[in-house]
């Protein structure tokens, strides 16, 4: 079964920039897109990234989304970080027409 | 603007069954492809299955851990979802979310919903 990994949990200053991996088990993670979900404490999630690195309308161009084939991975850098960045983030593709997702990736941000 | 709103969670005893509902609005419900997605407490997000729109087919998928107890329909007249959710288990607790993807413009974006909590509990 395909599965998405994703690192535990990461941390920065504000201000600065951070990067969260989402490495794909096998096949090619470029063969679907990828989505990015932001869940803060207590809130449902939502998306800050569509189709491998589009933002939806409301979602600063701080936020960007990418594909690295040569490692089969997806990532999501924050720029400029702010305190309201902390949240926890997913990554999504698909299987077989089925939605996998990673275990999700704490940031903090202090 | 897209909104899911489910209801009907709560409290049930293991071996038993719940029926939680998602009300839609704000697209073309009937057109729409629409999933549940779980978190237990403190985990991540697990799919939990899909059922397509009427004109592809209005055929369902299921996780693997929840095929053969789990049925998700749908009713276009009323704009609304269902998870009916059969022989439930300990470890079916959890938050259960109705997501939709839908167009903004040529690309589709997933939209969420607030989330209703199943308890399963003696």
């Amino acid at each position: 079964n395909f599965m998405l990994t994703q690192p535990h949990s990461v941390s920065e200053s504000p201000g600065k920039t951070v990067t969260i991996s989402c490495t794909g088990s096998s096949g090619s993670i470029a063969s679907n897109y990828v989505q990015w979900y932001q869940q803060r404490p207590g809130s449902a999630p939502t998306t800050v990234i569509y189709e491998d690195n589009q933002r939806p309308s409301g979602v600063p161009d701080r936020f960007s989304g990418s594909i690295d084939s040569s490692s089969n991975s997806a990532s999501l850098t924050i720029s400029g970080l702010k305190t309201e960045d902390e949240a926890d983030y997913y990554c999504q593709s698909y299987d077989s027409n089925n939605q996998v997702f990673g275990g999700g990736t704490k940031l903090t941000v202090l | 603007e897209v909104q899911l709103v489910e209801s009907g969670g709560g409290l049930v005893k293991p071996g038993g069954s719940l029926r939680v509902s998602c009300a839609a609005s704000g697209f073309t419900f009937s057109n729409a492809w629409m999933n549940w997605v779980r978190q237990a407490p403190g985990k991540g997000l697990e799919w939990v299955g899909r059922i397509k729109s009427k004109t592809d087919g209005g055929t369902t998928d299921y996780a693997a851990p929840v095929k053969g107890r789990f049925t998700i329909s749908r009713d276009d007249s009323k704009n609304t979802l269902y998870l009916q959710m059969n022989s439930l288990k300990n470890e079916d607790t959890a938050v259960y979310y109705c997501v939709t993807p839908w167009w903004v413009g040529a690309s589709l974006i997933d939209y969420w919903g607030q989330g209703t909590l199943v308890t399963v509990s003696s």
